[in-house]
């Protein structure tokens, strides 16, 4: 099955500063690659997704990228501020089979004022 | 707005109880998703559904079971509690790509 490694596991920045966190999969097949942000004590939401046959997708300050043939996606932040303190979360799926997503196992981001 | 909800936000429940996690979407998804959510493991998939009675086990379905007798619930069983199953737990469900979170269920058990 697939496997989604995700780094780093924490990341401190200073407000302005860019923040940028990788993962890697391991199933070739995988074309669908979500990014979640979960605050403290609330749930996961989307908040950027990018499919196999795009190498990058940009909304306002964030960005992610993907190298299929590395098999590598990150998720680039510009601008930080701190509300964009949170965990983040990489995933993997192949669309097509009820979208199981694979999860990282998340960055712990803090924006320092 | 899509809206998944789970029955409890915190639960407290003894080695050995038969512990029930319901989860309802409103959006007449397809697909439903139970995921155990630990520090350092990143969200991992008990088991998740496809429609009404069907089931598959995720990536760590051991000592968990699963109900969908309707196709807007989705339900998590620990057949018997213990004690490494304390975990925070989310439910999701997804018309096909995005997964939309329940708020998720802090159980613990003692």
């Amino acid at each position: 099955g697939e496997n989604v490694e995700q780094h780093p596991s924490t990341l401190s920045v200073q407000e302005g500063d860019s923040a940028v966190i990788k993962c890697t999969y391991s199933d070739s097949a995988s074309n669908y690659f979500p990014w979640y942000k979960q605050e403290l004590g609330k749930r996961p939401q989307l908040i950027i997704d990018i499919r196999s046959n795009v190498g990058e997708k940009k909304d306002q300050r964030i960005a992610v990228t993907l190298n299929k043939t590395a098999k590598h996606f990150s998720l680039h932040i510009t601008e930080t501020q701190p509300e964009d303190s949170a965990v983040y979360f990489c995933a993997a799926s192949l669309t097509g089979g009820g979208n199981k997503l694979t999860f990282g196992t998340g960055t712990q981001l803090k924006v320092e004022l | 707005d899509v809206k998944v909800t789970q029955s409890s936000r915190y639960l407290v429940k003894r080695t050995g109880e038969k512990v029930f996690l319901e989860c309802v979407q409103d959006m007449d998804h397809e697909n439903m998703f139970w995921y155990r959510q630990d520090p350092g493991l990143g969200l991992r998939l008990i088991y998740f559904s496809y429609d009404v009675k069907m089931k598959e086990k995720g990536d760590i379905p051991e000592g968990y079971s699963v109900s969908r007798e309707k196709k807007e619930r989705f339900s998590l069983i620990l057949e018997s509690a213990s004690t490494n199953q304390t975990s925070m737990y989310l439910c999701a469900s997804s018309p096909g790509i995005e997964a939309f979170f329940g708020q998720g269920t802090r159980l613990t058990v003692v």
